[in-house]
């Protein structure tokens, strides 16, 4: 199973941009990197996911280097609602061969800062 | 839509005992799967179900935990004997094929 690598903790103040970085060296092509938050004694919740593109929603932006071994998760404010352990995963695509299934690493904690 | 609903939210039992969790996936979503996230670590997936079929459980530890998923939709986890070491968070998540998964808020057993 591919794996990847996040710091152990980051810090951000509140209302400002925060930058989660993630490592993949091993990436395969058909690998998606999902990104999921878990708040405190919640499940871990779906922020977003990509293949190759830049992708933007709501909630964050995920910016993926162009030969795919790393990609960043964008908070572009970040709130005190925002912190939280944040996991990058990747996630082969389901067929015959795999099952999709998601390996949860230890992921980062965020801390923001009023 | 509704979430991902489990219960109980809390557990505390004695070593040997059993427990059973149960949880009610998203409608429609034909893939659950059940977690264990011991505190301070990231969750490890115990069995992953395709409707009512088990796809992977090889990191389920079949001598005392086992799962069913009744007619593709709801599932139970049960362990029997309890050991203090299965003390965790417990999370059931649906998900439709390549689409991200949903989680529940987890059943947090406490064996003592």
């Amino acid at each position: 199973d591919a794996k990847t690598t996040q710091p152990n903790s980051m810090e951000s103040n509140e209302e400002e941009p925060v930058h989660l970085p993630c490592n993949h060296s091993t990436i395969s092509g058909t690998d998606y990197i999902h990104w999921y938050r878990q708040l405190p004694s919640q499940g871990p919740e779906y922020v977003i996911h990509g293949l190759t593109s830049n992708v933007n929603n709501r909630m964050a932006s995920l910016a993926i280097a162009e030969d795919r071994k790393s990609s960043t998760l964008i908070l572009h404010r970040a709130t005190l609602r925002d912190a939280a352990v944040y996991y990058c995963i990747l996630r082969p695509l389901v067929g015959s061969s795999n099952t999709g299934k998601l390996i949860f690493g230890q992921g980062t904690t965020l801390q923001v800062k009023p | 839509e509704a979430g991902v609903a489990q219960s109980p939210r809390y557990k505390i039992i004695e070593k040997r005992q059993s427990v059973a969790f149960w949880c009610n996936p998203i409608s429609g979503h034909a893939t659950l799967y059940w977690y264990q996230q011991i505190l301070g670590q990231g969750p490890k997936l115990l069995i992953q179900f395709q409707n009512n079929g088990v796809v992977d459980d090889s990191q389920l530890p079949k001598d005392r935990f086992s799962a069913e998923r009744l007619k593709g939709v709801d599932s139970t986890l049960k362990i029997q004997p309890a050991k203090l070491e299965d003390s965790a968070v417990y999370l059931c998540a649906s998900s439709l094929r390549n689409y991200g998964y949903t989680f529940g808020s987890g059943t947090r057993l406490t064996v003592v």
